[in-house]
């Protein structure tokens, strides 16, 4: 597609349940970022991909959180029994990077979704 | 862990004015990118900085990665009302595409 596209765009759940959020990245791009932006606040790291693995699961925040991504495309975010908390807009990325082993000389500029804002009530 | 800060927090100028942010990384830095998020919106992608010393420019705004590869900054002169927003670094140190966020500085302009 022209943009990343991350649905829905507004998710509001009971505490307990579990959500799933959507991020279709521009197509082409290998890597595949998820931050999570609390009212007024930076961006927090969570995870990212290059193509379908996760080098770096550092940021999860704890095990209900999980992500994947399928065919090098579309990932999923998982949050299994949600906590008031975890209420937040949480933002995808996605970006056309070189192999680790070439020099960076291009940007890496990440392209980012609108969101999706999840209210835990 | 790698930790990114940004200073000011907050920065209220007159239109006109000029207008610097600074960011500090913990740990050195392979590259740094910067973005700017308008009220309500999401990171846009600004700039990209790989060398030690590095300075770019872009119209008003003026981009620096400082020698060691630890901090860098941003200037913008003559500040607008369109400048509104809040101006993220985020770093990645080599050997990783990881980008850590700093904490941000939230520019209002007065007209």
């Amino acid at each position: 597609g022209a943009g990343v596209s991350q649905s829905p765009s507004n998710k509001v759940t009971e505490k307990g349940k579990d959500v799933e959020l959507r991020c279709d990245p521009i197509s082409g791009h290998t890597a595949l970022y998820w931050y999570r932006q609390s009212l007024g606040q930076g961006l927090e790291f969570l995870i990212y991909f290059q193509g379908n693995s996760a080098p770096d699961k550092s940021g999860l925040p704890s095990d209900r959180f999980s992500a994947e991504r399928t065919g090098g495309s579309v990932s999923t975010l998982t949050i299994q029994r949600t906590q008031q908390e975890d209420s937040a807009v949480y933002l995808c990325a996605s970006s056309a990077l070189p192999p680790m082993r070439q020099p960076l000389v291009l940007n890496t500029e990440a392209f980012f979704g609108q969101g999706t804002r999840l209210t835990v009530v | 862990g790698q930790q990114v800060m940004q200073i000011p927090q907050y920065q209220h100028v007159q239109e006109g004015e000029d207008f610097t942010t600074y960011c500090n990384s913990s740990t050195t830095l392979s590259n740094i990118q910067w973005y700017k998020q308008r009220p309500g919106g999401h990171p846009v992608f600004l700039i990209q900085l790989v060398k030690s010393g590095e300075v770019k420019k872009q119209k008003r705004l003026t981009f620096q990665f400082g020698e060691a590869k630890k901090n860098s900054s941003l200037h913008i002169t003559a500040t607008q009302t369109t400048d509104v927003g809040t101006y993220f670094c985020a770093g990645s140190t080599s050997g990783t595409y990881k980008y850590i966020f700093g904490t941000g500085t939230r520019l209002k302009v007065l007209a």
